[in-house]
């Protein structure tokens, strides 16, 4: 099974700041995805990374937000400029080694706490 | 995206088996079905995922009819550890998964 690190696990920010949260798969990979779900709601889709670009990304994911592959192996999301609203847990996902791109592996998440 | 139906809470004693039904009536030709399960505060985990008929892992058994309107996602033999969300999900994605809000299993002793 692949393995997924993120850090940090824990963020606390003031709102209005910007936040980078950090993935890392223990081998390179062509596809990323970001989910977040936020206390007591379901998962949500954020972006998918295929290849240094992104393929798809939902309604969430506003100009507030961008995804990077700054060195080939992290993979990074930014939001700029905090909202209350934002405070969530971040997954990122990978896809399963011989497996379709739907099952995937999370890694443990970061949670987001936007003061 | 075929949209999931599936009961919001199940509750089950250690040592039974549970069952989890999932409708998914406008399911198409190309959708896999796929589970997975979630702890608190942890990232989802994949755990079965078939296209039709009967699929055993480790983990689960997947029971799908003929007609692939549903799906029973069954656990042999629960454990207090087996207390977490269960999620079904339909689709042909690419990767974008679509979680709904799952079903909720406790395991009492």
């Amino acid at each position: 099974e692949p393995e997924v690190t993120q850090t940090p696990s824990h963020q606390v920010t003031q709102m209005g700041q910007e936040v980078i949260l950090r993935c890392v798969p223990i081998s390179n990979h062509l596809y990323f995805y970001w989910y977040r779900q936020i206390l007591g709601q379901k998962v949500e889709f954020l972006v998918s990374f295929y290849n240094n670009e992104i393929s798809e990304k939902s309604e969430i994911f506003d100009d507030q937000f961008s995804v990077e592959r700054p060195d080939g192996s992290n993979f990074t999301l930014k939001i700029r400029s905090t909202k209350l609203e934002d405070s969530a847990m971040y997954f990122c996902a990978i896809p399963l080694l011989g497996g379709r791109t739907d099952t995937q592996y999370f890694g443990p998440g970061t949670r987001l706490t936007v003061l | 995206l075929a949209k999931t139906t599936q009961p919001i809470s199940m509750d089950s004693y250690e040592g039974q088996e549970v069952n989890i039904t999932c409708s998914h009536n406008n399911i198409a030709t190309n959708d896999y079905i796929t589970w997975y399960q979630q702890f608190p505060s942890q990232g989802p985990r994949f755990i079965i995922q078939g296209y039709k008929t009967k699929v055993t892992n480790e983990v689960a058994s997947l029971f799908i009819p003929a007609d692939r309107k549903s799906s029973t996602l069954s656990l042999p033999r629960v454990s207090l550890s087996d207390t977490a969300v269960y999620y079904c999900l339909v689709g042909d994605s690419w990767g974008k998964l679509q979680f709904g809000a799952g079903t909720q299993v406790v395991v009492t002793p």
